[in-house]
């Protein structure tokens, strides 16, 4: 059974920073595209971030302005989204996924609030 | 960036009556590959994501047949045939071909 879990998420101060963590199983993880999606309560989906399958090649939403940095480490299946610069607007649970192939977490969630 | 626009934002539906959501994209979703990187994802209060659709028109394993996506270059339906209990939730189109990945911003399926 496919299993995306992710942790990390905490209450942080403006201006703090994070490390989400995504840890897959029950599929081949090094094949997989992985992205972080995030969500607002009562509001709707937003792409984040994407790295591909070798961490070579990664890609960002704009509202990220070069705060958030994906990586991923393939001996331990896992995948990481550093967030620095936090922003009281960066508030949302954060999913990572594998859209495409129909892998979801259950979402971990950043609150950001002083 | 590509911009995804859903219609309608909100679809009040009798059970086992039809329903449909349009998503036009701001620019072809025609990959320099010749497919066409057009998902829909459903959420169901409470729950995480799933895929229903990927590629314009594949049902993901599982997904019941009254779920069919069609559509082509700019614009996208989501059809379900006949409205079920089950199906109450929101539903995004996403388009993968360009990046960032972009979401419409969600029709709301509420059943009357």
């Amino acid at each position: 059974e496919v299993h995306l879990v992710e942790s990390g998420g905490d209450l942080v101060q403006p201006g703090g920073s994070l490390r989400l963590s995504c840890v897959g199983s029950g599929f081949s993880f090094s094949d997989s595209w992985i992205q972080w999606v995030r969500q607002v309560p009562g509001k709707g989906l937003v792409f984040v971030s994407h790295i591909n399958t070798e961490g070579s090649a990664t890609s960002y939403a704009d509202f990220v302005e070069g705060r958030f940095t994906t990586s991923r480490d393939n001996a331990k299946n896992t995948v990481y989204l550093q967030m620095n610069s936090l922003r009281v607007e960066d508030t949302a649970m954060y999913y990572c996924a594998d859209i495409f192939s129909d892998y979801w977490g259950r979402g971990t969630l950043v609150t950001v609030s002083s | 960036d590509i911009v995804m626009t859903q219609t309608p934002l909100s679809s009040p539906v009798t059970l086992g009556q039809p329903a449909s959501i349009s998503c036009t994209s701001s620019q072809s979703l025609v990959h320099s590959n010749g497919n066409t990187y057009l998902g829909w994802v459903q959420q169901r209060p409470g729950q995480p994501p799933r895929l229903l659709i990927y590629q314009i028109s594949n049902r993901v394993s599982g997904v019941p047949d009254r779920f069919s996506g069609s559509g082509a270059g700019t614009d996208f339906t989501l059809k379900i045939s006949r409205v079920e209990a089950e199906d109450a939730g929101f539903y995004y189109c996403v388009q993968g071909t360009q990046f960032p990945w972009t979401f419409g911003q969600g029709t709301k399926v509420e059943i009357k």
